[in-house]
C-alpha cells in the first residue's frame, strides 16, 4: 500500500512569505503528526491532528498551524517565515494516534532565504 | 522533565564490527513507551522498535537487538556485524504517557560503516 506522501519535497520561500505543506497518509489512517527537524534543535514535535480536530500541540508560536481533512489529509501553514524556520518537515500518519504505529514521510525540505 | 539522551554523537565502524548505540531516558510516568527510529540520507524516519515501559524483554530482530533497563533508565540498540547499509542516523525517542501522542526524540547518533 502507499506509504505517507509530503508535496513537495523542497521549496524556497523568501522571508516574510507563508507557505503550505502537505501530507496525505497511510490509506485508513487517521492520524497525522507533524514534526521539524533543525540541525540545531533536532526532532520536535509541532502538532497532531485526529479526525479533523488538533488532538496535541508542541511549544511553537502560533505562526506554525495546520488543519486536517476529512479524508485525514493534512496541511501545516507558516506565516511570516523566518529564517530560523529553515528545516525539514516530517509528517507521521498511524490508525488512532494512541496506536503508536507511527509511519514517517519523507519530509518537505523548507528553506527560507 | 522528559528527556531522551544519546550522548553518541557520531559513531563510525569497519564492516562486521558490532556497535552499541546507547539511550537514556527520563520521565515520572510509569506508563511509556520507547522507540528507535532509522534516517536513511533520503529523510523518511524509518521505524525499528517499540517498547512500553512494562516490558523488559531483551529483543532481537535479525541483526538488531534491543536492551531495556529500567533500571538504570536505558534503551540500547545493538548492532551485530555492521553493515555499509546501517550507515544512517538513528534516533531513540520517548513517549511520555501524559504526552499521549508526542514523540520526545534524542538528538540522533549519526552511524558510519565503512567497507
Amino acid at each position: 500500500k502507499a506509504g505517507v506522501t509530503q508535496t513537495p519535497r523542497y521549496l524556497i520561500k523568501t522571508r516574510g512569505q507563508q507557505v503550505t505543506l502537505s501530507c496525505s497518509p497511510i490509506s485508513g489512517h487517521r492520524s497525522v503528526s507533524w514534526y521539524q527537524q533543525t540541525p540545531g534543535q533536532g526532532l520536535q514535535f509541532l502538532f497532531e491532528y485526529f479526525s479533523e480536530t488538533q488532538r496535541n500541540k508542541g511549544n511553537f508560536p502560533g505562526r506554525f498551524s495546520g488543519r486536517q481533512f476529512s479524508n485525514s489529509r493534512s496541511e501545516m501553514n507558516v506565516s511570516t517565515l523566518e529564517l530560523g524556520d529553515s528545516a525539514l518537515y516530517l509528517c507521521a500518519s498511524s490508525l488512532e494516534g494512541t496506536d503508536y504505529g507511527y509511519t514517517f514521510g519523507s519530509g518537505t525540505r523548507l528553506t527560507v532565504v | 522533565a522528559q528527556k531522551v539522551t544519546q550522548a553518541q554523537t557520531e559513531i563510525s565502524v569497519v564492516e562486521k564490527e558490532d556497535v552499541t548505540l546507547d539511550c537514556v531516558y527520563e520521565t515520572r510516568d510509569t506508563t511509556y513507551y520507547l522507540f528507535w527510529y532509522k534516517q536513511p540520507p533520503s529523510g523518511e524516519l524509518v521505524f525499528l522498535i517499540r517498547r512500553n515501559s512494562f516490558d523488559e524483554q531483551n529483543e532481537i530482530s535479525g541483526r538488531y537487538s534491543w536492551n531495556f533497563q529500567k533500571s538504570t533508565s536505558s534503551f540500547n540498540f545493538t548492532i551485530t556485524a555492521s553493515q555499509v547499509v546501517d550507515s544512517a542516523v538513528y534516533f531513540c525517542a520517548l513517549i511520555p504517557n501524559q504526552a499521549g501522542t508526542a514523540l520526545i526524540f534524542g538528538k540522533g547518533t549519526t552511524l558510519s560503516v565503512s567497507s
